[in-house]
């Protein structure tokens, strides 16, 4: 059981808008910035977003981040088929006295 | 541009020490952190731990008994140890350059190692 719920799955059509929600408490998301994982099938992570609402450089802005108090989500504008990927929201969490990760939402495009 | 690379044994027996190195190329170690992540197979990612260039460090609570992570800046590279494993910890173990604010407001993985599968069996 994550600390940070997010729905197992989420889909969505080419050129569609689809949003991923992140769900914590006040020693995590309601404290801290949190950040957004990629994963393609048999890769490493891929940071996504940071700070809730920043893209590393080389990030299509399709992508975009936002929080309020205990929650976040991640949005996806124009879906693509490479979008197409498990999605983890992560964050550090001053009751565990770690960083925790969500259960991750696999994204598929229909 | 920075890279990590992974290496260690595919294979560890039960019981036994679980050794792994994450080599940094295109950019010094000092000045950042460096964490382990796992993710066993099907399943979500874990943080193990991270260190920092001067040797500090800091564990996962839940595998802090077996877990040293050490850095040796001279061959730009930092390992992981596991001892007592289980099949619980097989996993793809990833390296990764770590972002954090001292208070952790911040914290985040910028750069990742491609991994490396470690299966723990007899």
């Amino acid at each position: 059981q994550s600390v940070l719920t997010q729905p197992p799955s989420a889909s969505g059509t080419p050129g569609q808008r689809v949003t991923i929600s992140c769900s914590g408490g006040g020693s995590n998301i309601g404290s801290k910035t949190i950040n957004w994982y990629q994963q393609l099938p048999g890769t490493a992570p891929k940071l996504l977003i940071y700070s809730n609402d920043l893209r590393p450089s080389g990030v299509p802005d399709r992508f975009s981040g936002s929080k309020s108090g205990t929650s976040a989500s991640l949005a996806i504008s124009g879906l693509q088929s490479e979008d197409e990927a498990d999605y983890y929201c992560a964050t550090w969490d001053d009751s565990l006295n770690g960083p925790v990760f969500g259960g991750g939402t696999k994204l598929t495009v229909l | 541009q920075l890279q990590l690379l992974e290496s260690g044994p595919g294979l560890v027996k039960p019981s036994e020490t679980l050794s792994l190195t994450c080599a940094v190329s295109g950019d010094s170690i000092n000045n950042y952190y460096w964490s382990w992540v796992r993710q066993p197979p099907g399943k979500g990612l874990e943080w193990v731990g991270y260190i920092y260039h001067n040797g500090t460090t800091k564990y996962s609570p839940s595998l802090k008994s077996r877990v040293t992570i050490s850095v040796d800046t001279s061959k730009s590279q930092f390992s992981l140890r596991l001892t007592s494993v289980t099949s619980a910890d097989t996993a793809m173990y990833f390296c990764a350059r770590t972002v954090m604010h001292r208070n952790y407001y911040y914290f985040y993985m910028d750069v990742w190692g491609r991994g490396t599968t470690v299966t723990v069996s007899s």
